[in-house]
Formats: C-alpha cells, structure tokens, sequence
C-alpha cells in the first residue's frame, strides 16, 4: 500500500528556512516522480516543484531560487527545504506521487496528508 | 501557463440529484491531459479522473468526465452524501501544472 507521511511543518517567521520531508513507502521514491503542491489556508491548489526519477527538479516561480527539492533514496524520503520564508508561503503543504508521460509529469495519483506551514511575526 | 476557471463555485444540490461541474480552459489542452481531484474539509485531494474521462481505481461509476480542447466536464450522475465536497480540475498539458479554482458541492 502506498502511503505518504509529511513532517517538519510549523510556525516560522519571514525570512527563516524550514525543511519538510515527506517519507515514502509502499514504493521507492527515487523511482518515481515526486512533487510538492501546497494550499493556502481557504484557497485552491498550487503546484510548487517536482523531482524527476533523473533528478532533474523544476519550480514554481513563486518559490524559485528560495525552495529547493530533494530526496534521501536510502531513506525513501522526499524533502522540500524552503529558505527565506514569506507570508504568502503560508499553506498546507502536500507531498504527492506523480504519474508521467514518457518524461513529463501528469496527474498526482498518491496525496500524503499533508504539514502546515505558517509563517508569521 | 493555461488558467483554469471552474464553474459554478458552489453547487446546492440534494443527494440522489445530478451534479456537472465545468473547467474551462484558458487555451487548448492537448491530448485531454486534465486531471479531476475531490478534497473534503481537513482531507488531502484524492485523484478521482485523469485523461478528462478515465475514472482512478476504486472512483465508482457514477463519476464520469469528458470534454476536449479547452471545455471539460465532471458529472456525478447521482450524488451520494460522500460527495459533497470540493473538486478541483487540473491540467498536465503546459509546464506549469495548474489547478482550477475548485467547485464547492454542497447539500441543499
């Protein structure tokens, strides 16, 4: 059964750094592509970056040169290392599995439960 | 990068009643690749369709999608009372991946 568990969530103040991993079983991770989406509190949702089975990441713009994705394959755990925090990054953030096409990442077929990341002063 | 603009954003119905919700496109979305996700209150999103009219294991038949181009469609043909709930459309066709706003289908 696959299964996504977030941690490291909390309550940050603007421009602090925060890590948030996500473990993974019921399938390996480096094998998989794997993204972050969060969601505002009240709003939809954002997608925010993906890693490819290669390695190859991609971002938001939104986040781009502040959040940085990453994995652990001995740990089967995904990571989300998130710099210069701001309050527009506070959300739920949720690690999920992605389907791909040839070498495109589609649909998020797997959904963790998801961390709470609120930064404030 | 494709906007998606869902309608209505909120949906009174009773259960046993038909529900369609619509996603529309700000461009084309090649090779139908548009995902529909249900998310209920403190739940993370669940995949319910993808390819526009493919249900996910275990989405039972009273949901169907269908749609092209920049107009698709998610009908629930007869609500049970697990289905109310927020549903989101999401397309994969453009590089960012983005999501509709989301529908609200509430009781009446």
């Amino acid at each position: 059964e696959v299964q996504l568990v977030e941690s490291g969530g909390g309550l940050m103040q603007p421009g602090g750094s925060l890590r948030l991993s996500c473990d993974a079983s019921g399938f390996t991770v480096s094998s998989n592509y794997m993204s972050w989406v969060r969601q505002a509190p009240g709003k939809g949702l954002e997608w925010v970056s993906v890693i490819y089975d290669t390695g190859t990441t991609y971002y938001a713009d939104s986040v781009k040169g502040r959040f940085t994705i990453s994995r652990d394959n001995s740990k089967n755990t995904l990571y989300l290392q998130m710099n210069s925090l701001r309050g527009e990054d506070t959300a739920v953030y949720y690690c999920a599995r992605d389907a791909h096409d040839w070498n495109y990442p589609t649909y998020c077929r797997d959904w963790g439960q998801g961390t709470l990341v609120t930064v404030s002063s | 990068e494709i906007v998606l603009t869902q309608s209505p954003g909120t949906l009174s119905l009773s259960p046993g009643e038909r529900a369609t919700l619509s996603c529309r496109a700000s461009q084309s979305v090649r090779s139908s690749y548009l995902a529909w996700y249900q998310q209920k209150p403190g739940q993370a999103p669940r995949l319910l369709m993808y390819g526009a009219s493919t249900r996910a294991t275990g989405i039972p038949d009273r949901f169907s999608g269908s749609g092209s181009g920049t107009d698709f469609s998610l009908t629930i043909s007869r609500l049970e009372p697990e289905d109310f709930a927020v549903y989101y459309c999401q397309q994969y066709a453009g590089s960012p991946r983005t999501f509709g706003q989301g529908t609200k289908v509430e009781m009446k």
